[in-house]
């Protein structure tokens, strides 16, 4: 089946600007986590959904960052007044559940953001 | 703040050579080790989620052990083959508030391993 889909794959925009990433999670999936990498380091944690809404969102940055989830499906991860700061990969990740035996997390393939 | 570490950093074998890489993670809430491959512009792929002190998996020609109590866990690769090629990361979960599993993955900075013909 259909695995995490993410759109797009490469990002490139000028400081200041409004970026908008989607994903598309595994038909089913009821957790939805987006993750981020910046060079150098591993993928950190920057907010869950459980359905619709936001669970945890104590990974975000700063409030430039903000991501919705309202039909309890696709996923879109929001940055304002981007910063040279924010180039990264951001990653989609979902689950079955999540907690438990059914939280084993599918990846999507990434959104990589450059900002100039 | 859960710190994850792998070692080495980077790893360059020949076609054919076994190698392992390390893992370490806090030895207190754990409940779950995950290890994933991350091939460049793919998604990372799951190759396995351990939980039990003393767990040995194997898929292929790649396995992994886990010590909860000392906090490590080894991937080893048998007659590493150029499509080896690709980052290694390991994932830190730790037990929940009410029990159960914490959702959040706790990454470390991974291994990219480069398999020469």
């Amino acid at each position: 089946g259909a695995g995490v889909s993410q759109t797009p794959s490469n990002k490139v925009t000028e400081k200041g600007k409004y970026v908008e990433l989607r994903c598309d999670p595994i038909s089913g999936h009821t957790a939805l986590y987006w993750y981020r990498q910046s060079l150098g380091q591993g993928p950190e944690f920057l907010i869950y959904f459980q359905g619709t809404g936001a669970a945890d969102d104590s990974g975000l940055p700063n409030d430039r960052f903000f991501a919705v989830r309202p039909e309890g499906s696709v996923s879109t991860l929001k940055i304002q007044r981007t910063e040279r700061g924010d180039s990264a990969v951001y990653l989609c990740a979902s689950s079955l559940r999540a907690s438990g035996f059914y939280n084993e997390q599918f990846f999507g393939p990434g959104t990589r953001l450059t900002v100039l | 703040i859960l710190n994850v570490e792998q070692s080495p950093q980077s790893l360059h074998v020949q076609e054919g050579d076994s190698t392992n890489f390390t893992c370490s993670f806090p030895s207190s809430n754990f409940y779950a080790l995950h290890w994933y491959r991350w091939e460049t512009a793919k998604s990372p792929e799951a190759l396995f989620v351990m939980t039990l002190n003393g767990d040995e998996k194997k898929k292929g020609r790649i396995s992994a052990t886990l010590n909860t109590k000392e906090g490590y866990s080894y991937l080893y690769i048998k007659g590493s083959q150029p499509e080896d090629s690709a980052t290694y990361l390991c994932a830190f979960m730790s037990t929940g508030r009410s029990g159960g599993s914490n959702y959040k993955l706790t990454f470390g900075k991974g291994t990219l391993l480069t398999v020469n013909p």
